[in-house]
């Protein structure tokens, strides 16, 4: 069993509708990031948290620690957010990453 | 915000050359470079990771004299793919973690990507 496991693993959805991930995580962590994967390859990280919730735009990403788990949401999507979404952690003091396996994410007119 | 700039974004290179793949950071110190490859659909795979003026810490599995990693200042990083094969081709990606006025509070900022064809 991954340390990281995400799901779904595919998702489709039309413009508009609101999307949920989720991330879960079987190790103690000192923080969990969000990442976004564009088709060309890029990577941006989205969010980097240790507890609670952030707000950027569109995207809500939250944390419970005491469930190991972690939701990415994202309101009013679009093609545009078409993308590959990771979930990775920082386990104990470890600067290094953990990665979930990704939840590729489709957005259709 | 941070950035990290990798180059090149792609290259194809002959089976026995070597390839070189830069990562700089533009306006914070990368104290920290993170070096990954990515097989098509599948997860970031961490092949090494560097710290300035220090060798770097190779995962299991990964040869150090093949994927020879250099990061002699704060700013740059280097990863040389030698005596490239075909199945080297693969997509290089970088991730620096810094200190400074630009570094992200994200903690991470990863370079473009390099998608390396060996033939």
């Amino acid at each position: 069993k991954n340390e990281v496991e995400q799901s779904p693993q595919n998702l489709t959805a039309q413009e508009g509708e609101f999307i949920t991930i989720n991330c879960s995580y079987s190790v103690g962590i000192s923080a969990l990031h969000w990442l976004q994967q564009h088709p060309g390859g890029g990577i941006v990280s989205l969010f980097m948290l240790s507890s609670g919730k952030k707000k950027h735009g569109r995207l809500i990403a939250t944390i419970n620690i005491q469930e190991k788990h972690s939701s990415l949401h994202i309101t009013a999507s679009h093609p545009r957010d078409s993308a590959v979404y990771i979930c990775a952690v920082n386990t104990g003091t470890a600067s290094k990453l953990t990665f979930g396996t990704g939840t590729r994410l489709q957005v259709t007119l | 915000g941070a950035v990290v700039s990798q180059h090149p974004s792609w290259v194809i290179c002959k089976s026995g050359t070597s390839v070189k793949i830069e990562c700089r950071s533009l306006d914070f110190q990368a104290t920290t470079m993170f070096w990954y490859r990515q097989f098509p659909k599948q997860s970031l795979m961490l092949m090494a990771t560097s710290n300035e003026g220090s060798k770097a810490t190779y995962e299991q599995g990964v040869e150090k004299d093949k994927f020879l990693i250099n990061h002699a200042s704060l700013t740059l990083s280097t990863l040389t793919v030698t005596s490239a094969h075909p199945e080297d081709s693969s997509f290089y990606i970088c991730s620096a973690r810094g200190i400074g006025q630009g570094a992200k509070d994200y903690g991470y900022t990863f370079g473009s990507g390099t998608r390396l064809t060996v033939v």
